[in-house]
């Protein structure tokens, strides 16, 4: 119930491409689903979240899109640089916890 | 403006030694998190603080493991007679008030090797 499930586990894109990272979960109490960047040796960073009442947020090249009724979530990277390549968290908050999806280890080929 | 400061970065100790891990928040920030990250894994909840209120400490993995918070600022993450099992990177975050949509501010961990 608590999990959420992110696919996949890596994923290699040439430059300006779109790469796709999916997440699911199953606890409907979840109420807030935020995505997180991390780098070697650093700390995740918060990268855009967004509410179950809205089926999509942009910022900048970052999307999310939002499936309330499937229960999923997705991240695209518009553009992708070399300098996206880096580790990616999708999470789900319950009771001001996050809950983690394994994460997703992107690559952006020059 | 300073962020979260975790010390130290790296510990190495042997089997069966205690270790003490700092979590400096950001200031102003309320709520505190400690998480565990092993080695290609995601981060595991271990245990948060909220002001003055009681911790969540849900995710504690076993009672070798506790955690304070002094003075509603500073952390400190206790783990007794460690074992191998407990090497992972050990991540804090703070946010500015418990509640909902607040983002986690995280440091960069302590990196811990038991031998």
């Amino acid at each position: 119930q608590q999990q959420v499930k992110q696919s996949p586990q890596s994923l290699i894109v040439q430059k300006g491409g779109i790469p796709i990272i999916n997440c699911a979960y199953e606890n409907t109490a979840f109420d807030y689903f935020p995505w997180y960047q991390q780098f070697p040796g650093k700390g995740p960073a918060l990268l855009i979240a967004i509410r179950p009442d809205v089926s999509e947020k942009k910022e900048g090249r970052f999307t999310i899109s939002f499936n309330k009724s499937a229960k999923q979530f997705s991240l695209h990277i518009m553009d992708s640089q070399p300098g996206d390549s880096a580790t990616y968290f999708c999470a789900a908050a319950w009771a001001q916890k996050l809950v983690f999806g394994q994460g997703t280890r992107l690559t952006i080929n020059p | 403006g300073a962020g979260v400061s975790q010390s130290p970065s790296n510990k190495v100790t042997e089997k069966g030694k205690d270790v003490e891990l700092r979590c400096d928040p950001i200031s102003g920030h309320t709520a505190l998190y400690w998480y565990r990250q092993s080695l290609g894994q995601g981060l595991e909840f271990l245990i948060y603080f909220q002001g003055n209120s009681a911790p969540d400490k849900s995710g504690l993995p076993s009672d070798r493991f506790s955690a304070e918070r002094t003075g509603g600022s500073v952390s400190t993450l206790t783990i007794q007679r460690t074992q191998q099992e407990d090497s992972a990177v050990y991540l804090c975050a703070s946010s500015l008030v418990q509640g909902f949509g607040q983002p986690q501010h995280f440091g960069d961990g302590t990196r811990l090797s038991i031998l």
